[in-house]
């Protein structure tokens, strides 16, 4: 596709639900990140690939969140058992060379935890 | 990474320059500057980056002085359509490195 495609858009979810949120890179983009952004706030990071090597989880704020990129394109970020703290907007960016020269994000997910 | 600082929100005319100035005192020799803007409901758009002197795209310029621990976003004649939160992030590119994005400004623009 012409950018990065994150899916879905808007997801809700009953507290304690698992959940899975997609991101489609631009194909052939080595890095990969993961964002997570609170109303009125600015991003956060949480987590980089490097290909399917995740280099850098520091920004994950619990066991309960877990990303993968396996095959070195498609990735997903899964929280499991959500709280009401992890309603955000989770935004995907890649890029095409290491590091994040310039990093093309997507639109986000916005989850709400209910 | 060298933490940044700007103004909260600043307020322009259509038409006007802007000049949104960010302050990076600990910036290091490695790392570059470079500008996001981010409209409401989308992820951040990068703008610009620069490492020194000034440099010039068809959207902004970026004025960095020689010690650069300071820079300035610049753009011309505003239009409504500019109205979005910018913000500053200093790293080092030439590694894997996260981008670490603060409150960023938040820029309106009026008739």
């Amino acid at each position: 596709g012409a950018g990065v495609s994150q899916s879905p858009r808007y997801k809700v979810a009953k507290r304690g639900q698992d959940v899975a949120l997609r991101c489609d890179p631009i194909s052939g983009h080595v890095s990969l990140f993961w964002y997570q952004q609170a109303l009125g706030q600015g991003p956060e990071f949480l987590t980089y690939f490097q290909n399917e090597a995740q280099l850098d989880k520091s920004g994950l704020p619990s066991d309960r969140f877990f990303a993968e990129r396996p095959e070195g394109s498609v990735s997903t970020l899964k929280i499991q058992r959500t709280q009401q703290e992890d309603s955000a907007v989770y935004l995907c960016a890649s890029s095409a060379r290491e590091g994040n020269t310039e990093a093309f994000f997507g639109q986000g997910t916005r989850l709400t935890v209910v | 990474l060298a933490k940044t600082t700007q103004p909260i929100s600043m307020d322009s005319y259509e038409g006007q320059e802007v000049n949104i100035t960010c302050s990076h005192n600990n910036i290091a020799t490695n790392d570059y500057i470079t500008w996001y803007q981010q409209f409401p409901s989308q992820g951040p758009r990068f703008i610009i980056q620069g490492y020194k002197t000034k440099v010039t795209n068809e959207v902004a310029s970026l004025f960095i002085p020689a010690d650069r621990k300071s820079s300035t976003l610049s753009l011309p004649r505003v239009s409504l359509s500019d109205t979005a939160v910018y913000y500053c992030l200093v790293g080092d590119t030439g590694t894997a490195s996260k981008l670490t994005f603060g409150t960023g400004t938040r820029l309106q623009v009026t008739l």
